[in-house]
This record gives structure tokens, sequence and C-alpha cells, in this order.
């Protein structure tokens, strides 16, 4: 079947590491979508593609950055990691033309 | 999008019906009306979503009154596993010019169904 994925579904990091978190979907849909969750806040966007090379900022991009080489993956990036950026983080996929956004299961980020 | 506003918790007994009202007062003609619901640590699940008619699938109905300013989600029969943050989002279709930016999830609904 095909799904949507989120990799790792737990992390630790150090303040000032580089961390990629990984999200893959089957569905070769063109959207996709990167939100972190905290208390509080709800769901806000951090980036979002259209497709292949396309990337967009969100509400809440700084600090963050994201590349799309394919139709499957948009890893996410927090270049420089801050105690400010723990949090657990969703990844969304949409088709082309369409509302109807899915969610993989999450992970959670602790920066330390 | 139109701001939305739904009761911060509900509760409900198992096996009965759970009706999650919302209302969209200011929705444009073009603006669809979303559910989606967070069962607690997973990721926000699709429900279901219309325009200006009742719809219903495998998970739920959704009723949207005539002058569309507000709605109401069913769920039939209700379940233990049912317990979520439900959350109800007013959106233009992207068929109609909107844009595939993210969705805007408010506080939503806590509902929590009762043994």
């Amino acid at each position: 079947d095909a799904e949507i994925t989120q990799s790792p579904r737990h992390k630790i990091t150090e303040t000032g590491r580089q961390v990629t978190l990984a999200c893959h979907q089957t569905w070769n849909h063109n959207n996709m979508f990167w939100y972190r969750q905290d208390l509080g806040h709800g769901l806000r966007l951090i980036h979002y593609s259209y497709g292949v090379q396309d990337t967009n900022k969100g509400e809440v991009s700084d600090g963050y950055s994201v590349s799309r080489s394919n139709t499957e993956d948009l890893p996410l990036t927090l270049e420089s990691a801050a105690s400010s950026q723990t949090s657990v983080y969703f990844c969304a996929s949409s088709e082309a033309g369409q509302e109807t956004q899915y969610f993989g299961p999450g992970t959670r980020l602790l920066v330390l | 999008d139109a701001k939305t506003t739904q009761p911060t918790s509900m509760d409900c007994a198992e096996g009965r019906a759970a009706n999650l009202p919302c209302n969209h007062s200011t929705i444009s003609g073009n603006e669809y009306v979303y559910w989606y619901r967070q069962i607690h640590s997973q990721g926000p699940q699709y429900i279901i979503h219309g325009l200006k008619n009742n719809e219903t699938n495998e998970m739920a109905s959704l009723i949207i009154t005539e002058d569309r300013k507000s709605s109401t989600l069913i769920l039939p029969h209700a379940t233990l596993r049912d317990t979520a943050v439900y959350y109800c989002i007013v959106r233009e279709n992207l068929s109609t010019g909107g844009g595939a930016d993210g969705l805007t999830f408010g506080k939503g609904t806590h509902l929590i169904i009762q043994p």
C-alpha cells in the first residue's frame, strides 16, 4: 500500500548540530509539506514544495531548509539546532490540484 | 481562509453518535469545509470534506447548513478509538484557485469517548 513515512521517529541532538529529518511518500504526490507541533500552538507550516526543485517558505521557516530532488522525498534540515526547535515534526503530502493532505507519523526531536 | 470556531472539548458515550459542531460564519462561496482528527501521538488524519451538500463516507457524515455558516461532523457509532482532537478547517479548493499551501489548524475539539 502507498504510504508516507518519516525517520527517525525519535531524535535527541545537541545545540548547534545539523540535523536532517527524512520524509518519504509512495503516492507520487506532487505537493509535500513540513509542519511542527508545539503545545499551545497547534500545527505550524515550516516549508512546502509543489514539485521537484520547488520549495517555499511557510510561517516558521527560520532555521530550517528543505530540498526536493525527486517526487518521493522532502528532507527537512536544521542547519544549527536550537533548543527552541524541540518539537514534534510532521510531514504531509497531497496530489496536485487536491487539497486533502496525508500526514506521516511524526518525528519527536529533542535539542539539548 | 475563513475562521472557524469549535468547542474546546466534548464527551460522548461509546456506541452513541458523536456530533461535533463547527461555526464558520465568514465562509465564502468557493470554500470547502474539511475535517481532520489527531489521535494522541499520531499525525493528523483526513476524515471528510464538503462544499454545500451533505457528505458521507466510511468514517463519518458531514452536515452543512443551508447558509453554510456552520457544519456538524457525525461519527455514527463512536468507539474508544475515536477519542482524538477534531479539527474543522475551511479552505478554498485547489481546483477553484486555492493554493497548495499549508493547512491552518486551530485548537480543535477534544472528543473523549467514555466507556
